[in-house]
């Protein structure tokens, strides 16, 4: 597509249930990033994969919470037994990848994710 | 750790004024810098980025940031704002040695009066 696509755009959902929230990265771009913007805290950074695989997972802030990427495109982040302070907008990018050194990362619109 | 700091968190502006955000980051290393932009109801849209050369970077609609290596800062600035830049600003780092996750600050939100 031409651009970064999420999926569902809005999330309500109940504490204690399962989310899963979809990205859909430019075509061709081989890394993938999920950002997490939460109201006074800024964006910051949860998960990066490069092709299929996860190299830092180290922003993800609880084990309640992972990722996966298939066949190096869509990647789908899971939020288990939500919590209210998960509300949140859960950002997407994407970026060619498969170089050294830093790039451009280009971002989808957001799940904005509320959790009663 | 890196850190981004954006000092203003909320700017108003008349039409026509000048603008100047800041940006101060906290890396011993060398960085590229960025300024996103999200106007509302819309996504994250890079407005200008510094990655090496003339530390004075041009990006869309006008905009224009300094890159002061000895001030850890990377400014943004327009001469005269319109009321169509009313939106939230984002400044982000990112080392360039190995890493690849931005470093966000918690945004400025401007808006400007018609």
């Amino acid at each position: 597509g031409a651009g970064v696509s999420q999926s569902p755009s809005n999330k309500v959902t109940e504490k204690g249930k399962d989310v899963e929230l979809r990205c859909d990265p430019i075509s061709g771009h081989t890394a993938l990033y999920w950002y997490r913007q939460s109201l006074g805290q800024g964006l910051e950074f949860l998960i990066y994969f490069q092709g299929n695989s996860a190299p830092d997972k180290s922003g993800l802030p609880s084990d309640r919470f992972s990722a996966e990427r298939t066949g190096g495109s869509v990647s789908t982040l899971t939020i288990q037994r939500t919590q209210q302070e998960d509300s949140a907008v859960y950002l997407c990018a994407s970026s060619l990848g498969g170089r050294a050194g830093p790039e451009t990362q280009y971002f989808g619109p957001g799940t904005r994710l509320l959790v009663l | 750790a890196q850190s981004v700091s954006q000092h203003n968190h909320h700017v108003i502006l008349s039409e026509a004024a000048s603008l100047e955000l800041g940006c101060n980051y906290s890396y011993g290393g060398t960085v590229n810098l960025f300024w996103y932009v999200q106007y509302p109801g819309q996504h994250l849209q890079l407005l200008l980025k510094y990655f090496s050369g003339d530390p004075l970077v041009k990006g869309i609609k006008g905009f224009e940031a300094e890159f002061i290596k000895s001030k850890f800062s990377f400014n943004l600035r327009k001469p005269s704002v319109q009321w169509s830049d009313t939106a939230e600003y984002f400044c982000a780092v990112i080392s360039t040695s190995g890493t690849y996750k931005y470093i966000f600050g918690t945004g400025t939100r401007l808006k400007v009066l018609a």
